[in-house]
């Protein structure tokens, strides 16, 4: 069936080092989407891709589409400890009504 | 952005009793919503959908008699952990999706606070 994978699972990394997530979808996807969990937190949109080889940046974090449109990543720059949470890609779940499927995330931590 | 509004927000009761959580949109009209269990650690799991004046959908291996839903109005959607066990014990999460903002994205999933259940 589809599947939506993420790697790394976790990532550690010092304060001001930077950080990437990367998605890969089995299927073909019409738009990736991004959400952020803090921790006791629950999910909120970051943003969403449409293009293929789309690039799209909010501040430190910049966010690409594959130009198969299979794969997506998120990218930040120079951590901070606000950055901290489980970093999640999403992508329509075929033959739903509108729902989406989502990878198994990736949780960073930020050593100050 | 469209707000989501979920409650309770950590339930805690006995085995064999039933929890009811809610789950509404504060300032948009949701035909559909969606209920996610998330353990510890993991990622979001589809538990079902919920269609406004019908049925829910449910995902493979989800017991549609133990999680009851009702989406009753276009505004609130119900689920209810029926004779819980200590096996349901998770993170409910629900989210809807804001049709036609204008201005904004449209196909973004805004989720509420999340409900997180301890059944004894």
């Amino acid at each position: 069936g589809q599947q939506v994978m993420q790697i790394p699972q976790y990532q550690h990394v010092q304060e001001g080092e930077d950080f990437t997530t990367y998605c890969n979808s089995s299927t073909t996807l019409s738009n990736i989407q991004w959400y952020k969990q803090r921790p006791g937190g629950h999910p909120v949109f970051l943003i969403q891709l449409v293009k293929s080889g789309e690039v799209k940046k909010q501040k430190r974090l910049t966010f690409q589409f594959g130009e198969a449109k299979k794969n997506s990543s998120l990218h930040i720059t120079a951590t901070q400890t606000t950055d901290v949470g489980t970093y999640f890609c999403a992508g329509p779940l075929e033959g739903s009504q509108g729902n989406l499927i989502f990878g198994k995330g990736t949780k960073l931590s930020v050593k100050p | 952005g469209a707000v989501v509004s979920q409650h309770p927000s950590r339930v805690i009761c006995k085995s064999g009793t039933s929890v009811k959580i809610e789950c509404r949109s504060l300032d948009f009209q949701a035909t559909t919503m969606f209920w996610y269990r998330q353990f510890p650690k993991q990622s979001l799991m589809l538990m079902a959908t919920s269609n406004e004046g019908s049925k829910a959908t449910y995902e493979q291996g989800v017991e549609k008699d133990k999680f009851l839903i009702n989406h009753a109005s276009l505004t609130l959607s119900t689920l209810t952990v029926t004779s819980a066990h200590p096996e349901d014990s998770s993170f409910y999460i629900c989210s809807a999706r804001a049709p036609g903002l204008a201005g904004g994205v449209t196909g973004e999933l805004f989720f509420g606070e999340g409900s997180r259940l301890t059944v004894l």
